[in-house]
């Protein structure tokens, strides 16, 4: 199956600092999308981003798709933005929105 | 987008018994999937429930230990059955929306001794 690699694994940041996460993927995808857990475990879906560039307040992703990889920007960080950070995927030759997820960047932002 | 609850949110079990968590979504999908994630861990796809039908398991996982209803098609459940210690997991509940979003419930966090 499809391999999906998130780096960093960890990333410490100061309040208001940017950053770029990263999330590599195995075989050409139909589905990719990102996720934050925050520190009580609820996950929220932040982009579904199979191809192109989508922005959402501070936050925006990029998906090269033929290149097999994408890109999460964090902008002017706050401590809320704690928590770790998942890339998921489905290839194109899975079953339908059957995600693999990567194994998460865990990002804390410090005041 | 749809709302997922799930029940219970968190419990503590003794090795050998079974738990039964509810999925219950605010309006009808297709598409509802249950995940695990172990200590420290990433997600784990253990199925995806399918209404009027026997789920589909993922490689490693098997029916005998989590069953898996569909009703309809705004509520699931799954059982863990004959727990032991490395069942401690988070079970999450998740849905396809409307735009091809996964969303997921709030979890529910399940302690085995």
């Amino acid at each position: 199956g499809i391999q999906v690699e998130q780096s960093p694994p960890d990333l410490i940041l100061q309040e208001g600092a940017n950053s770029t996460l990263r999330c590599n993927f195995s075989d050409s995808v139909n589905n990719l999308q990102w996720f934050h857990q925050n520190p009580w475990g609820q996950l929220i879906n932040l982009f579904y981003i199979p191809s192109g560039t989508k922005q959402n307040g501070r936050l925006s992703a990029t998906t090269v798709a033929t290149e097999r990889y994408s890109l999460l920007y964090i902008s002017s960080s706050q401590t809320t933005d704690s928590g770790v950070y998942f890339c998921a995927a489905e290839s194109s030759g899975a079953g339908s929105y059957q995600l693999t997820f990567g194994k998460g960047t865990k990002l804390s932002v410090i005041p | 987008s749809a709302v997922i609850s799930q029940k219970p949110s968190r419990d503590i079990c003794q090795r050998g018994t079974s738990l039964t968590i509810q999925c219950q979504v605010d309006s009808q999908v297709t598409m509802m999937f249950w995940y695990r994630q172990q200590p420290g861990q990433s997600l784990t796809l253990i199925a995806t429930a399918n209404q009027g039908s026997e789920a589909t398991y993922e490689s490693g996982f098997v029916i005998d230990k989590f069953p898996i209803s569909r009703p309809n098609l705004t509520f699931s459940t799954l059982t863990v059955s004959n727990m032991s210690p490395e069942d401690s997991s988070i079970y999450l509940c998740s849905v396809k929306t409307s735009g091809s979003k996964i969303n997921f419930g709030p979890g529910t966090r399940l302690l085995v001794l």
